[in-house]
């Protein structure tokens, strides 16, 4: 059975600080992995997709890295910043044949930024 | 163009009561799923949806079930409100041939038992 853990649960740093956020699986047969962003109270935003073939994605000041046999992900923040306060859930999907695969996902990490 | 919408926003109801909630998928696309949030916890799977069946289920008991319509949007019922079933509920839409393609989440209905 699939099981993701995010640690730590959550995080509070100086604005202006690069920080790293960590994300485990147990099971390395993944089809890909996500990380998402979530307001408190709202919906989830799509940050990155790494494929299970790709080793990393970057978007702007986000760098997310795939190790599939260790079975770990990072999500990387350079220089953080007040607006990057919200919980970052990590997400794999075991299924590939479709775009129908549940997602499977972490606890999520709770960061804030303070100023 | 419209993302994934839910409605109500925010619902409050007692034990034992019974509610439906629904979603409208992103434009173009045909598999919906259900996810449930308890506070301080990831999403987890309820079950799925596409060409109006239920595809995929995870760990819910029976009181939970859902309907898709020809339009593809999509309903969540649950039956027997337990306040254990006070939690944010997620709609997600994909198409479903587009594989290496994520799932777009609505804003969520939050339901509250009393």
């Amino acid at each position: 059975k699939q099981e993701v853990t995010q640690i730590p649960a959550a995080l509070s740093v100086p604005e202006g600080e690069n920080l790293v956020l960590n994300c485990s699986f147990t099971d390395s047969a993944i089809y890909n992995l996500q990380w998402f962003r979530q307001d408190p109270g709202k919906g989830l935003t799509s940050l990155l997709l790494i494929q299970s073939s790709q080793r990393e994605q970057t978007s702007g000041r986000l760098n997310a890295s795939l190790d599939k046999s260790s079975g770990r992900s990072t999500l990387y923040i350079a220089a953080s910043q007040p607006g990057d306060s919200a919980t970052y859930l990590c997400a794999v999907r075991t299924d590939g044949s479709s775009n129908t695969g549940k997602l499977i996902f972490g606890q999520g990490t709770t960061l804030q930024v303070k100023p | 163009d419209a993302g994934v919408t839910q409605s109500p926003t925010h619902l409050i109801k007692t034990r034992g009561q019974q509610v439906t909630l629904r979603c409208s998928p992103k434009s173009g696309h045909d598999t919906v799923s259900w996810y449930q949030q308890a506070l301080g916890q990831g999403p987890q799977f309820i079950f799925q949806y596409y060409e109006e069946e239920e595809r995929q289920r995870g760990n819910f008991p029976d009181r939970f079930s859902g309907h898709q319509f020809p339009n593809y949007s999509s309903e969540l019922n649950v039956n027997a409100l337990l306040l254990g079933d006070s939690a944010l509920y997620l709609c997600a839409s994909s198409l479903r041939t587009a594989r290496a393609d994520t799932q777009y989440f609505g804003p969520g209905t939050r339901l509250t038992v009393l």
